[in-house]
């Protein structure tokens, strides 16, 4: 699976648009990207996936660079609820066999009034 | 439909001990697998399991093993506990094909 890097942490105000991006520059051309995201204390919950089309769904938006190299994860009106650390994760889509998910460290999104 | 469930959602044990978690997967989920969450390693995948074989595995010792039920819940065992084996354990299920997985509240293990 190919390597991701994303900031350390971001900052957001409530009600404004949280940008998180995910580098993936050895990304293979049949790697997805997917993005979940970990509140504290709980399991992670899957956000969004693409392969190179921009993605929207009722969570998020995902947009990825026309080379592939890049995304960014938008949450259109940040609240307090998206606190949480985003992990972005670039893996093949393996219909029959292993799901194992490779995590980084993420980016602890901070969401501010 | 009901989510991913965890049991005991904690534990405390002393070293030397084994301990068993147990997952009950989403509904129609044939695919259960295990990660070990701790500050130091963050997020580690342990084992898949699905259709009560195996068919991936992670990089952690045998003491730590698994294995799944007909019914497709699993558990995983950790024998002769060390003080390193303190860690949140999560399972996550998910449907054959599917992109996403679920993942449950996690069993939070302290080794004493």
């Amino acid at each position: 699976d190919a390597k991701t890097t994303q900031p350390t942490s971001m900052d957001c105000a409530e009600g404004r648009a949280a940008n998180l991006p995910c580098n993936h520059s050895t990304i293979s051309g049949n790697e997805y990207v997917y993005w979940y995201r970990q509140i504290h204390s709980q399991g992670p919950q899957y956000i969004i996936h693409g392969l190179k089309n921009n993605e929207t769904n009722e969570m998020a938006s995902l947009i990825i660079t026309e080379d592939r190299k890049s995304s960014t994860l938008i949450l259109p009106h940040a609240t307090l609820r998206d606190t949480a650390v985003y992990y972005c994760i670039v893996r093949v889509h393996n219909t029959g066999t292993a799901s194992k998910l490779t995590f980084g460290t993420g980016t602890r999104l901070q969401v501010t009034l | 439909k009901a989510g991913v469930t965890q049991t005991p959602r904690y534990l405390i044990k002393t070293r030397g001990q084994q301990v068993t978690l147990s997952c009950s997967p989403i509904s129609g989920h044939r695919s259960v697998s295990w990660y070990q969450q701790t500050p130091g390693q963050g997020l580690q995948f342990l084992f898949e399991y699905f259709s009560e074989t195996q068919r991936n595995k992670g990089n952690f010792p045998g003491r730590f093993s698994g294995r799944q039920f007909s019914n497709s819940r699993s558990e995983m065992n950790v024998s002769t506990l060390e003080l390193g084996d303190s860690a949140l354990y999560l399972c996550a299920s998910s449907s054959q094909g599917a992109y996403e997985q679920y993942f449950g509240p996690g069993t939070r293990l302290t080794v004493t």
